[in-house]
């Protein structure tokens, strides 16, 4: 099955500064790979997503690149800001079976 | 719209005993998610449905957790002989079916075992 691993576990950053958060997966059959926002007590919501016909998505401060002969993806944060802190989950999907990363708690300084 | 729904928030149970986790998805959503969260990690997949049937429950971690969802709505997680390892929040999620990957998740129900 897939297995997918995230890096860093905790990222700490200064408020402006971009953040980098990196994911490999394990199954070549995985086309669709989402972020996720979670902060504390409260339910993860999608925040970006990517499919494997497409090597970079941006939308405003965010953006996620992917490279399928490497089997990794990432996600920027540009110009942080300190509503950003929160645990990001990266996961990856074929069709609907879906496998999230152990998540990155960044916490963005002011 | 309502999103999806489940009960309930919390939940305390004593070691052995059996609970039952109820999830209501986004209307017309066919496919829907289990998942078991504990604290510092990631959802950890459990089970999901495509309509009725489970499409893929190898990550139940034993036959103490079933999960039926007999009409391809409202779902049901069950938990027999409780253990303290079970403690974590159970997130559920649902979506369109295909290609329609994105996942949309329910307060989740956090479970304690005493």
């Amino acid at each position: 099955g897939e297995n997918v691993e995230q890096h860093p576990s905790t990222l700490s950053v200064q408020e402006g500064d971009s953040a980098v958060i990196k994911c490999t997966y394990s199954d070549s059959a995985s086309n669709y790979f989402p972020w996720y926002k979670q902060e504390l007590g409260k339910r993860p919501q999608l925040i970006i997503d990517i499919r494997s016909n497409v090597g970079e998505k941006k939308d405003q401060r965010i953006a996620v690149t992917l490279n399928k002969t490497a089997k990794h993806f990432s996600l920027h944060i540009t110009e942080t800001q300190p509503e950003d802190s929160a645990v990001y989950f990266c996961a990856a999907a074929y069709n609907n079976d879906m496998r999230f990363g152990a998540g990155t708690r960044l916490t963005v300084k002011p | 719209g309502a999103g999806v729904s489940q009960t309930p928030s919390n939940k305390v149970t004593e070691k052995g005993k059996y609970v039952e986790l109820r999830c209501d998805p986004i209307s017309g959503h066919t496919a829907l998610y289990w998942y078991r969260q504990s604290l510092g990690q990631g959802p950890e997949f459990l089970i999901y449905f495509q309509g009725t049937g489970a499409a893929d429950d190898s990550g139940l971690p034993n036959d103490r957790f079933f999960a039926v969802r007999p009409e391809g709505s409202v779902s049901t997680l069950k938990i027999q002989r409780t253990e303290r390892g079970d403690s974590a929040v159970y997130l559920c999620a649902s979506s369109l079916s295909l290609r329609a990957n994105e996942q949309f998740f329910g307060p989740g129900t956090r479970l304690t075992v005493l």
